[in-house]
């Protein structure tokens, strides 16, 4: 057990749909990464929170949106969904700025 | 986009024997590398990382070796066990921020251990 939870474990939804996936790091990690996951593309870095504040951005679609609480949990918002977003989502907290990422279970999203 | 590329895509080991992944990278500000264990239903798990600093590190039976001017390094498994069975994935990471390839996986190695 990584110390990181994700809610849900499972989510089925539309096409056009809008989900937000939830992640709470492990205590005292301050940087929240989220991740996609499919067979084609491997995992995928989408963006990073650090104390707050967008840190870094990597492969997120315009469609998704990502925000870090004060508490320091985070939500992946992810709108007008299509097939191709159905995937497994991780979330990784770390200390600092990227280093020793831990990894939560995964939220799996399958859009019908 | 910048590349972590991972080979090879499938790995078969006998038990005992040592299991070799390679990863080579593209861009020169990358200075963290991690390997990640991932089991089927499980999130990755972080098994041992490096610094471009040194060549080599150690952690049971575990070893990244790390060749900065190749732009490539590998993991070693030694004496492979059943329990090694998952997926591995090389990652590069760089501390600049706003960089689209701050972050790079590679595609992952699917390591099987006959017993």
């Amino acid at each position: 057990d990584s110390g990181v939870t994700q809610t849900p474990k499972h989510l089925i939804t539309a096409t056009g749909q809008r989900v937000t996936l939830r992640c709470s790091p492990r205590s005292g990690d301050l940087s929240v990464y989220w991740y996609q996951q499919s067979l084609d593309q491997g995992l995928q870095f989408l963006i990073q929170y650090y104390n707050g504040e967008e840190r870094a951005k990597g492969n997120i679609l315009e469609r998704f949106s990502a925000q870090q609480f004060p508490d320091l949990h985070s939500e992946l918002n992810l709108s007008s969904l299509e097939l191709g977003d159905s995937a497994l989502y991780f979330c990784a907290s770390s200390r600092g700025n990227y280093y020793e990422q831990y990894f939560g279970p995964g939220t799996r999203l399958t859009v019908t | 986009q910048q590349q972590v590329k991972q080979s090879p895509q499938s790995l078969i080991v006998q038990k005992g024997g040592i299991s070799i992944i390679n990863c080579a990278y593209e861009n020169t500000a990358f200075d963290y590398f991690p390997w990640y264990q991932q089991f089927p239903g499980k999130g990755p798990a972080l098994l041992i990382a490096i610094r471009p600093d040194v060549s080599e590190k150690k952690e049971g039976r575990f070893t990244i070796s790390f060749n900065k001017s190749a732009k490539q390094f590998s993991l070693h498994i030694m004496d492979s066990q059943p329990g090694d069975s998952a997926t591995y994935f090389c990652a590069a990471m760089s501390p600049l921020m706003n960089r689209d390839d701050k972050i790079i996986f590679g595609k992952g190695t699917r390591l099987h251990i006959l017993p």
